[in-house]
């Protein structure tokens, strides 16, 4: 059974904040990893993709990949409130053609 | 702009109909999805297409059937409704090769009575 394992929440960080958003997986086979955030009523929409070990960054988010460990993270720097949403990690599953998600991770950004 | 259309934002059924969930996208995608969400669940692959009359199921495809025989309209089928299906039902699309990078339509909020 592929697993991707999130922490639900919510979490709650102050705006300007750092908010670490973790992950982790159980298929040893994965190898491409995304964050999607999805705002309360809305579709889920892409904002980061991991491939290869290390961090990626994009504007104030990073992502974090260390597949020995078999987690992946996501850093929102100086958070705002408009961040808050729902972060959906999911994760290849081997060979296959699709995505297996997380039940995601709900934060709140508070002013 | 990237654009997924599903037919129905809200639909109430009864248990044993037969219910049809539309999706359009107007982006050339060889990829279309269709996934069930549910609270603590997250979401759920139920079929993808990767071309015309070409399908494969997902994690979860009892009770479901999809149709796909234009590129830009994949259908999901609940042959006879029943109450555990009542979730939100989102369908997405992405580009040949790419099945990672999916673009998600609004939803459908669906209660089978």
């Amino acid at each position: 059974q592929k697993e991707v394992e999130q922490n639900s929440g919510p979490l709650s960080v102050p705006e300007g904040a750092i908010a670490s958003l973790n992950c982790t997986y159980s298929d040893r086979g994965s190898q491409s990893f995304f964050w999607y955030r999805q705002y309360s009523g809305k579709s889920p929409e892409l904002i980061m993709s991991i491939y290869s070990n290390g961090d990626k960054e994009d504007g104030r988010f990073t992502a974090q990949l260390n597949k020995a460990s078999q987690y992946v993270s996501l850093l929102i720097r100086d958070s705002q409130p408009s961040d808050s949403a729902t972060y959906l990690c999911a994760v290849t599953s081997g060979s296959a053609r699709q995505l297996t998600f997380g039940s995601g991770t709900q934060l709140t950004v508070l002013p | 702009d990237v654009k997924v259309t599903q037919s129905s934002r809200y639909l109430v059924k009864r248990t044993g109909e037969k219910v049809f969930l539309e999706c359009v996208q107007d982006m050339d995608h060889e990829n279309m999805f269709w996934y069930r969400q549910d609270p603590g669940l997250g979401l759920r692959l139920i079929y993808f297409s990767y071309d015309v009359k070409m399908k494969e199921k997902g994690d979860i495809p009892e009770g479901y059937s999809v149709s796909r025989e234009k590129k830009e309209r994949f259908s999901l089928i609940l042959e006879s409704a029943s109450t555990n299906q009542t979730s939100m039902y989102l369908c997405a699309s992405s580009q040949r090769g790419n099945y990672y990078e999916q673009y998600f339509g609004p939803g459908t909020r669906l209660t089978v009575t």
